[in-house]
């Protein structure tokens, strides 16, 4: 069954430093690949997306993945971390054959002024 | 336009009691899905309808829980016989049509949830 590991459950980053949020997912043909962003006693929020074309995805506030099939990874990173970026952060998979969003576990970002 | 939205915003049940939860999914979005997500987690999936036809149930983690789309737009999520483990945020999520007729690769959006107490 497909599988999405995020390594790292809180990440902890200074103001202006370089976040990376680890997602690696199991799989031998590649799925649609998804980062959400929650925050607080809110709904996700889609930060980007991956289906085809171009491996490297930018998406909004900022954030970047890069989908990388040797590695089965579609890591998060920002060049420079706002306050504004504490989160919860979750990768989610489609299988390529279709069915349901399945979620990682989520990783916690803190970013320290 | 307007999002998903789901109500109650919090809801609060005594062990035992029965509990009805809304969604408002995006206007034409045809895929509808419930999600649960305990504390510290992330979502795990319960059931996806398609317009009025729940093509997927097998995330519901028994008998108790029971969902509807009657008309195919708004969709209700009831929980029978509430128990502590019920406790937890109710996400509803709606998709529309991707590109190239294949709606997988459509994001799902999200409500706010409703989070669920049993005492």
């Amino acid at each position: 069954a497909q599988s999405v590991t995020q390594l790292g459950s809180h990440v902890s980053v200074s103001e202006g430093a370089l976040v990376l949020l680890r997602c690696n997912y199991s799989s031998s043909v590649p799925p649609y690949l998804f980062w959400y962003v929650q925050y607080p006693n809110q709904g996700l929020q889609l930060l980007l997306k991956y289906t085809t074309g171009a491996t490297l995805v930018k998406g909004i506030n900022g954030f970047e993945a890069e989908f990388k099939k040797s590695e089965t990874s579609f890591h998060l990173t920002k060049p420079s971390a706002h306050m504004s970026d504490a989160a919860e952060y979750f990768c989610a998979v489609i299988p390529h054959q279709g069915g349901k969003l399945i979620f990682g576990q989520g990783t916690e970002l803190s970013v320290k002024p | 336009g307007a999002g998903v939205s789901q109500s109650p915003r919090y809801k609060v049940a005594k062990r035992g009691q029965d509990v009805a939860l809304r969604c408002d999914p995006i206007s034409g979005h045809v895929s509808l899905f419930w999600y649960q997500q305990a504390l510290g987690q992330g979502p795990e999936f319960l059931t996806y309808f398609q317009n009025e036809a729940q093509l997927d149930k097998s995330g519901l983690p028994s008998d108790r829980f029971f969902a509807e789309r009657p008309e195919g737009s708004v969709s209700t999520l009831k929980i029978q016989r509430t128990q502590q483990e019920d406790s937890a945020v109710y996400l509803c999520a709606s998709r529309g049509t991707g590109t190239g007729g294949n709606s997988y690769n459509s994001p799902l959006h999200f409500g706010n949830g409703t989070r669920l107490t049993v005492t």
